[in-house]
């Protein structure tokens, strides 16, 4: 049971958008920022959004995030076939003296 | 270029010890805090542990309380994961990742847990 709740599933067809949500708590995301990856199978996942909406060198503005109490979104427009991958939220939680917490993770699907 | 390099993973059998190392590269290490970050055969990403970059603060995921220990070593830009008393459940991928929730990934070391 993760700490950070995501749906385990999206879809969507190339060039629609598509939301991933992200719920936590009051000792995570609503005190803290929140980091989205991407991760394609066998490889490492990959940032794709930290600080709630701050997109790293690299990534396309497809990409956005946005926070609000306790939950967070990504955001993809325009979807495309390589968007097809696995997508993690994660956020520090302050309680236990302190830790990082993981959402479960959604598999995304372009059909 | 930020690179990361994970080692010392294998096969150990249930109770036993296993020290993994991440040699960094591309940035000062010595200025960032650093995470090891786990996930297991199908399942998803599970934070296990961070350390200041002075390593004078160290966090833990409560399943690896008591069993694991991060250290630094600033002089050989080198990260470690010291791991004990393992189980079959620690069977996993160990990514070493810059900052505390991980900004820059390694490739990842298996570690594999069984008799």
């Amino acid at each position: 049971q993760s700490v950070l709740t995501q749906p385990p599933s999206a879809s969507g067809t190339p060039g629609q958008r598509v939301t991933i949500s992200c719920s936590g708590s009051s000792s995570n995301i609503g005190s803290n920022t929140v980091n989205w990856y991407h991760q394609l199978p066998g490889t490492a996942p990959k940032l794709l959004i930290y600080s709630n909406n701050q997109r790293p060198s690299g990534v396309p503005d497809r990409f956005s995030g946005s926070k609000s109490g306790t939950s967070a979104s990504l955001a993809i427009s325009g979807l495309q076939s390589e968007d097809e991958a696995d997508y993690y939220c994660a956020a520090w939680d302050d309680s236990l003296n302190g830790r990082g917490v993981f959402g479960g993770g959604t598999k995304l699907t372009v059909l | 270029e930020v690179q990361l390099l994970e080692s010392g993973g294998g096969l150990v059998q249930p109770g036993g010890s296993l020290r993994l190392s991440c040699a960094a590269s591309g940035f000062t290490f010595s200025s960032y805090v650093m995470t090891w970050v786990r996930q297991a055969p199908g399942k998803g990403l599970e934070w296990v542990s961070a350390i200041s970059n002075s390593g004078t603060r160290i966090y833990y995921a409560d399943s690896a309380k008591g069993r694991f220990t991060i250290s630094r070593d600033n002089s050989k830009n080198t990260l470690y994961l010291q791991m004990s008393s393992l189980r079959a459940e620690d069977t996993a991928v160990y990514y070493c990742a810059r900052d505390s929730l991980g900004s820059y990934w390694g490739q990842g070391t298996l570690v594999t847990v069984s008799s």
